[in-house]
């Protein structure tokens, strides 16, 4: 009930197209979902994040859409660049006595081709 | 600002061996985290510390020891390496407002 389910593995996209990475839950108590860019050599750092009584969250080309029901969301990059090329790491968080709790998915190693 | 400071940022063990590693945050965060990110895996939870003076266990602790020495530091230590150790090992803290800041990262390989 724990898992964060993070599909695909990795992604080749071209330049100017999108690219989609899903993620699906079981734990209901999950109630915050960010999502990572990690580039090569680096920690993650936080893109961008959604709270589950929103549907959809754009910043820029990147958009998160969350369907509460089916438990999933995904990241949309719209007109990719070879920038964006990294890894991308979905994430859920509960809270336990004050506690963040973090349950990270399995990566997506995106490359866009110039 | 420099958020959260990782060292070494590489190391080789041989297998038996002990080392820490050191990580330092100056944002004034109240939790801190300990992840071994691994092919395929994700980030996985080692240890964490909610606030100065208390640890506890994550996801994967077993062959793992932490102390949070003061608000700012949060030690990693392997008493003695084993080759499933060989990870990239990363420090984050928190301010307790669901975003993790990340340091960039301890790259371990035990021989």
């Amino acid at each position: 009930q724990q898992q964060v389910k993070q599909s695909p593995q990795s992604l080749i996209v071209q330049k100017g197209g999108i690219s989609i990475i899903n993620c699906a839950y079981e734990n209901t108590a999950f109630d915050y979902f960010p999502w990572y860019q990690q580039f090569p050599g680096k920690g993650p750092a936080l893109l961008i994040a959604i709270r589950p009584d929103v549907s959809e969250k754009k910043e820029g080309r990147f958009t998160i859409s969350f369907n509460k029901s089916a438990k999933q969301f995904s990241l949309h990059i719209m007109d990719s660049q070879p920038g964006d090329s990294a890894t991308y790491f979905c994430a859920a968080t509960t809270t336990t006595s004050g506690t963040y709790k973090y349950i990270f998915g399995t990566g997506t190693r995106l490359k866009v081709l110039a | 600002n420099a958020g959260v400071t990782q060292t070494p940022k590489f190391q080789v063990l041989k297998t038996g061996q002990s080392m820490t590693l050191q990580c330092a945050q100056d944002m004034n965060h109240n939790s801190m985290y300990w992840y071994r990110q691994d092919p395929g895996m994700g980030l996985r939870l080692i240890y964490y510390s909610a606030s100065e003076g208390t640890t506890d266990k994550g996801e994967v602790p077993n062959g793992y020891n932490v102390s949070r020495l003061n608000k700012r530091e949060f030690s990693l230590r392997l008493e003695s390496a084993a080759p499933s150790q060989t990870s990239v090992y990363f420090c984050a803290s928190s301010a307790g407002q669901r975003l993790l800041t990340f340091g960039s990262g301890t790259r371990l390989t035990v021989v």
